[in-house]
Formats: C-alpha cells, structure tokens, sequence
C-alpha cells in the first residue's frame, strides 16, 4: 500500500507570496491534517479534513487555509507570506476521526526569504 | 489549557536502557500516542496507551498512569538507529477528537 504522498518536497517563496501544498492520503483513509514544524516548536496543528469539511482547526490565522477533495486528497494554502512561516508541513492520514494511528508524509520543506 | 511536557534532549549509550518521560495536563483524555521522528523524515508511529499499565513492544516499552497523568517510553538494548525524536501525543476526549502534541525529546546516542 502507497505511503502518504507530498509535493512538492522542498519550496522557496518570497515574503507576501502564496503557496499552494498538497497532499494524498493512503488509499482508503478519510481523515486528513495538517502540521507545522518547527525547530523546538514541535507539531503544530492546522487543521483536521474529513469527507470534504474542515472538523477542526489550530490556532493559526486566517492567511492559512485549505480543502479536501472527493477522493481524499488535500491541499493547503497560506497567503502573504511571512519569514515566520518557513517550517516543515507534514500531513497525516488515518482510518477515520478519532484516536488512530496517523501515517505520515514527508513533509515539505517551505523557505521564506 | 493543555500541556504536555518532555525532556527537551537526552544522551545514552548504545547497548543502555532509557526512560522518556511525558507528563499532560489536558481537559479529557482519549489515550497517549509515542512517536518517533529521525532528523529529516517523518514521525512513525511507535505506541498508543489509553488504560494503565505497561504495553510491551520488541525493545520498546511504554507505560501509562492516568491518575498521575505520566507516561514513558521506555528502550532497551540501545542501538545507534535509535537516535532519533520521541514525540509523545496526548488524544482529548472531545468531538473533535484533537491531539496535543509535546516538542519532542532528541535521544542521542553515544557508542
């Protein structure tokens, strides 16, 4: 079975650009969140998609967002980007909503200069 | 609010036993998950904890105390791939059902 998949990998950006990220669960899997890391930070959540609708979301602003679509498969978006936001985004799938296991991706690499 | 704290890094010896402790604070609790993240990829799942008591899995052992809201990773036989950062997640017990991630404790190995 096919690991959870991210592109791109690595990305740079400049400050007030936007950036689209996008990720495909492990066949099968419904629910879909998104982290930010960052160095002693640890994992970040941004937000949680299952069956297309956003079930719950961090403590992030506004400039962060994104969807889910029929077949699972999400993307997020952050607008004018700041220096603040360069980080690791990871996202994770699992069965369903609830305490399961959550698979992993890479991860992208997102540099603000 | 919700915390959860761990040792921000440790150091052992190849062939030693190491403890990471995680202690949580969090309205409602669903259970504890331990992660582990090598630099550069993404956390794997180790363990997953909801009743007291110890879960034995190969070296890697983890206890849970839900009075006491403490939880540890316990290693044994220490290898060098075991360098590595142990995340401990605490599961709310909400709709939502939120995670509440700790920062990670980096193990260092030393030979």
């Amino acid at each position: 079975k096919a690991g959870v998949t991210q592109t791109p990998r690595y990305l740079i950006k400049t400050r007030g650009q936007q950036v689209t990220l996008s990720c495909s669960p492990i066949s099968g899997h419904r629910s879909v969140s998104w982290y930010q890391q960052t160095p002693g930070q640890g994992l970040q959540f941004l937000f949680e998609y299952f069956s297309e609708t956003q079930r719950n979301k961090g403590n992030f602003p506004g400039r962060f967002s994104g969807r889910q679509f029929s077949n699972s498969r999400s993307e997020m978006n952050v607008s004018t980007l700041e220096l603040g936001d360069s980080a690791l985004y990871l996202c994770a799938s699992s069965f369903d909503r609830g305490p399961y296991e959550q698979y992993f991706g890479p991860g992208t690499r997102l540099t603000v200069t | 609010g919700q915390n959860i704290d761990q040792p921000t890094e440790m150091t052992a010896t190849e062939g030693a036993i190491v403890q990471i402790n995680c202690t949580y604070q969090t309205s409602g609790f669903n259970g504890l998950f331990w992660y582990q993240q090598h630099a550069g990829e993404a956390p794997t799942f180790l363990s997953y904890n909801v009743l007291d008591g110890l879960e034995e899995k190969g070296r890697f052992s983890s206890f849970l105390s839900r009075s006491k809201g403490y939880s540890y990773l316990l290693l044994k036989e220490l290898q060098m791939k075991d360098s590595a950062s142990y995340l401990c997640a605490v599961a709310l017990l909400d709709s939502n059902y939120q995670l509440i991630w700790g920062a990670g404790t980096k193990l260092i190995i030393k030979p």
